[in-house]
């Protein structure tokens, strides 16, 4: 079963610094890799897509980066702001493109 | 800029009551799914719509759960009779097609609360 593991669950940073979040997953054979934002009550939004041959893709203060061979992406906000704080969600593509989703990383800005 | 739109936003019943959901998609995109959101959790795929056929509803209880796309347009989810494990968001996206690796687009959601 294709699956996509998230880490930290949760995780609370001070404006102004930076933080990583961590995608693992099994999915296979592997079409792409998306990050999603979904602030509270909303739907998600997408920040970044990255296929087989991407390593690194940026949105901003958003950063992804894509090890296909290790199966593993990040999501690197820079310089976080108080909007920044929402779900983060990993997604992962096979090549039906059918989506697994990651539970998400909740992240809480505080000024 | 164009939107998925859904209706209700919020959604309060009783467990045995029905409830039905609307879904507006990008004008222009064939593909449309509606979702299920448990807090805390990812969204899981419910149904997927090609146009107007159905696609994929494998993890639709179909008991319970209905969903129409009868012009290929806007759809409608419907729960009959809710349950109290039904409480979560119901999110709606839509993208040009499923046959490629297009972003899918998602709706504010509907939150629904069973009681």
């Amino acid at each position: 079963k294709n699956q996509v593991e998230q880490s930290p669950q949760s995780l609370i940073i001070l404006e102004g610094k930076n933080c990583t979040l961590q995608c693992n997953y099994t999915v296979s054979p592997f079409s792409n890799l998306r990050w999603y934002k979904q602030d509270t009550g909303r739907g998600p939004v997408s920040l970044t897509i990255m296929t087989f041959s991407e390593n690194t893709k940026s949105n901003g203060r958003y950063t992804a980066t894509l090890d296909a061979d290790t199966k593993q992406s990040s999501l690197h906000i820079t310089a976080s702001q108080l909007s920044d704080s929402a779900s983060y969600i990993c997604v992962v593509s096979d090549l039906s493109y059918k989506l697994s989703f990651g539970a998400g990383t909740t992240v809480t800005v505080r000024a | 800029e164009a939107e998925v739109a859904q209706s209700p936003r919020y959604k309060i019943t009783e467990k045995s009551q029905a409830v039905a959901f609307w879904c507006d998609p990008i004008s222009g995109h064939a593909t449309l799914y509606w979702y299920r959101q448990i807090l805390g959790q990812g969204p899981e795929l419910l149904v997927q719509f090609q146009d107007e056929s159905v696609v994929d509803d494998s993890q639709l209880p179909k008991d319970r759960f209905s969903a129409e796309r009868l012009k290929g347009v806007d759809s409608t989810l419907k729960i009959q009779p809710a349950e109290l494990g039904d409480s979560a968001m119901y999110l709606c996206a839509s993208s040009w097609t499923s046959n490629g690796p297009y972003e899918q687009f998602f709706g504010p959601g509907t939150r629904l609360t069973v009681l």
